[in-house]
């Protein structure tokens, strides 16, 4: 079945550049649409954004001035870059799958999750 | 942006009783576009709920989601110990693309 593994530095300096990849297994990365999410610690979700296998993305406004999401079809692979961090971008960062059908849309597959913590 | 608001905040219930979730929205939402997850310390969320009323893959039909426009229900009629965790609904379709509800922690009474 499909799994997904995220991977990057645990600690990021603030004011540095985040990057995170996310490495698909046992399926194509197309045709879906390939997601990041975060959770800081001991709060709720939040989207940060897509990349469809074909490239097109979609971010999260509040974070579309520092985001950058693109994608390796080669390596079914897809990466986060984040610059400019802070202190608030210190989370837990999931990627994730969205199924897009005639019956809806949702997160159907999960990372395990990588934390992020941004300090000097 | 549409925001989601769950409620109650918590609840505490003992295995075998029902527990009803509540997630409203400040607009109306496309019940296509209405899902729940469920997630347990430590780990990732589940995808419970898409549609707002379709089981996804291997999910127990203990739990069953309802409602449309703004108002949305998950019901799990019986609770099993592993049932316990916290449940999130989401949107999609308004900018941004997606956004969660707060979240309600369903614990062991």
């Amino acid at each position: 079945q499909v799994q997904l593994q995220e991977s990057g530095p645990g600690l990021v300096k603030p004011s540095e550049t985040l990057s995170l990849t996310c490495t698909v297994s046992g399926g194509s990365i197309s045709p879906y649409y390939w997601n990041w999410i975060r959770q800081p610690p001991g709060k709720g979700l939040e989207w940060v954004g897509y990349i469809y296998y074909s490239g097109s993305t979609n971010y999260n406004p509040s974070l579309e001035s520092r985001l950058t999401i693109s994608v390796d079809t080669s390596k079914n692979q897809f990466s986060l870059k984040l610059s400019s961090v802070t202190a608030a971008d210190t989370a837990m960062y999931y990627c994730a799958r969205l199924v897009v059908t005639a019956t809806g849309g949702a997160f159907d597959i999960w990372g395990q999750g990588t934390m992020v913590s941004v300090s000097s | 942006e549409i925001v989601l608001t769950q409620s109650p905040g918590s609840l505490s219930l003992s295995p075998g009783e029902r527990a009803t979730l509540s997630c409203r929205a400040s607009q109306t939402v496309s019940s296509s576009y209405l899902a729940w997850y469920q997630q347990k310390p430590g780990q990732a969320p589940r995808l419970l709920i898409y549609g707002a009323s379709s089981r996804a893959t291997g999910i127990p039909d203990r739990f069953s989601g309802s409602g449309s426009g703004t108002d949305f229900t998950l019901t799990i009629s019986r609770l099993e110990p592993e049932d316990f965790a916290v449940y999130y609904c989401q949107q999609y379709g308004s900018s941004p693309l997606f956004t969660f509800g707060p979240g309600t922690k369903v614990d062991i009474k």
